[in-house]
């Protein structure tokens, strides 16, 4: 069980908006930034946002980060059959001294 | 380009050792924090250990802690993780992952292909 809470699936058809949530709490999310991936069976996983809301360069705008108090969220519109994929969130916690990830949402195209 | 290649996975009895490498490319290794982080079989993402750029700080997991050791040479553009000990539940594809130079902790902007580690007997 995972310290970062995750809905494990979320769904939407092409052009939706989508949105994964991501519960902490004090020790983790609230004191530090987050973090979110895509992450394709058989391939690494990607960074598309990292310090709450910022994306790496080469990660479409269609793809967002926010984060208040001990949730944080990632947004996806214009849903595309192409982000398939599981998506984790990924913090620091100050109370494990160590890197925590979510359980993982697997978004499903309809 | 960067490139990160993990290499050293296989097949290993409970309680035996394994040393997974992680050859570096394509950027200044020596500048930037890496990571260890494993995926078991149908579970999600698991972060396993840190080193600083230097090799002064260094963190694990609560999983791994005592058996495992992270290590890095920076004239080589290498990163290690020794593996002791090994229990079934360690079975995992383990990845190595270099720290976003902006990112304050947890944003691993490059990741290798990962190494399958199967630990049975």
């Amino acid at each position: 069980q995972s310290v970062l809470t995750q809905p494990p699936s979320a769904s939407g058809t092409p052009g939706q908006r989508v949105t994964i949530s991501c519960s902490g709490s004090s020790s983790n999310i609230a004191s530090n930034t987050v973090n979110w991936y895509q992450h394709l069976p058989g391939t690494a996983p990607k960074l598309l946002i990292y310090s709450n809301d910022q994306r790496p360069s080469g990660v479409p705008d269609r793809f967002s980060g926010s984060k208040s108090g001990t949730s944080a969220s990632l947004a996806i519109r214009g849903l595309q059959s192409e982000d398939e994929a599981d998506y984790y969130c990924a913090t620091w916690d100050d109370s494990l001294n160590g890197v925590i990830f979510g359980g993982g949402t697997k978004l499903t195209v309809l | 380009e960067v490139q990160l290649v993990e290499s050293g996975g296989g097949l290993i009895q409970p309680g035996g050792s394994l040393r997974l490498s992680c050859a570096a490319s394509g950027f200044t290794f020596s500048t930037y924090n890496m990571n260890w982080v494993r995926q078991a079989p149908g579970k999600g993402l698991e972060w396993v250990s840190y080193i600083t750029s230097s090799s002064g700080t260094i963190y694990y997991a609560d999983s791994v802690k005592g058996r495992f050791t992270i290590s890095r040479d920076n004239a080589k553009n290498s990163l290690s993780l020794q593996m002791n000990s090994l229990r079934a539940e360690d079975t995992a594809v383990y990845y190595c992952a270099r720290d976003h130079m902006y990112s304050s902790g947890a944003g691993f902007d490059y990741w290798g292909q990962g190494t399958l580690v199967t630990v049975s007997s």
